[in-house]
């Protein structure tokens, strides 16, 4: 089983619909949970971060996490075709409290006009 | 502006030579990490630091050498021993090596072999 695990896709959506994208984790002590974009290309840039069960928003994006079923999901509402990119689930190193991360093989989001 | 900055840009590599990706940053950050990036995978960890002269390995981190004389730098070596080095290399910082806070990437090296 991989640590952590994302369905890449493609995700298809269209224009001005949600999107949502999913990530489970095996480490249970794992406390810290990072969503990163990356554009074909170019490298992973932050855009969202949640350390506690429940919801986070940030403008169209809000992340959600459940620590009991080891699931994190982003949500873009409004999607753009600007929000078409890899999404990059990101872990920290759970019991081991290092500060590594552990990545997704990410999820390609398609967002049709 | 504050950063991380990642040179060259590209890199080619021939059979046999070692190759140095520099990564340098004025953001302050204490950790510092380097990653490989496959086409279509995640990212996978080769060595990270937590504090100047002291670094530990990744997962990957057979061919790879690292050092961290300076807070600011953390160039990584791409050695003969790394038999399939063509990759897209990103070296990333955090302010410090506890679990909350975010990574911070730059805009990466993509190695090749000549």
């Amino acid at each position: 089983q991989k640590e952590v695990e994302q369905n890449s896709g493609p995700l298809s959506v269209p224009e001005g619909a949600i999107a949502s994208l999913n990530c489970t984790y095996s480490d249970r002590g794992s406390q810290s949970f990072f969503w990163y974009r990356q554009y074909s290309g170019k490298s992973p840039e932050l855009i969202m971060f949640i350390y506690s069960n429940g919801d986070k928003e940030d403008g169209r994006f809000t992340a959600q996490l459940n620590k009991a079923s080891q699931y994190v999901s982003l949500l873009i509402r409004d999607s753009q075709p600007s929000d078409s990119a890899t999404y990059l689930c990101a872990v920290n190193g759970g019991s081991s409290n290092t500060g590594k991360l552990i990545f997704g093989q990410g999820t390609t989001l398609q967002v049709k006009p | 502006d504050g950063g991380i900055t990642q040179s060259p840009k590209y890199l080619f590599r021939k059979e046999g030579q070692n190759v140095t990706l520099s990564c340098e940053q004025n953001l302050n950050h204490d950790a510092m990490y380097w990653y490989r990036q496959d086409p279509g995978q995640g990212l996978r960890l080769i060595y990270y630091s937590h504090i100047v002269n002291d670094f530990q390995k990744g997962d990957i981190a057979e061919g790879y050498s690292v050092s961290r004389e300076k807070k600011e730098s953390f160039p990584l070596t791409v050695t003969s021993a790394q038999k399939n080095p063509t990759a897209f290399y990103l070296c990333a910082s955090s302010i410090v090596s506890t679990l909350n806070q975010p990574q911070h990437f730059g805009d990466g090296t993509r190695l090749s072999i000549l």
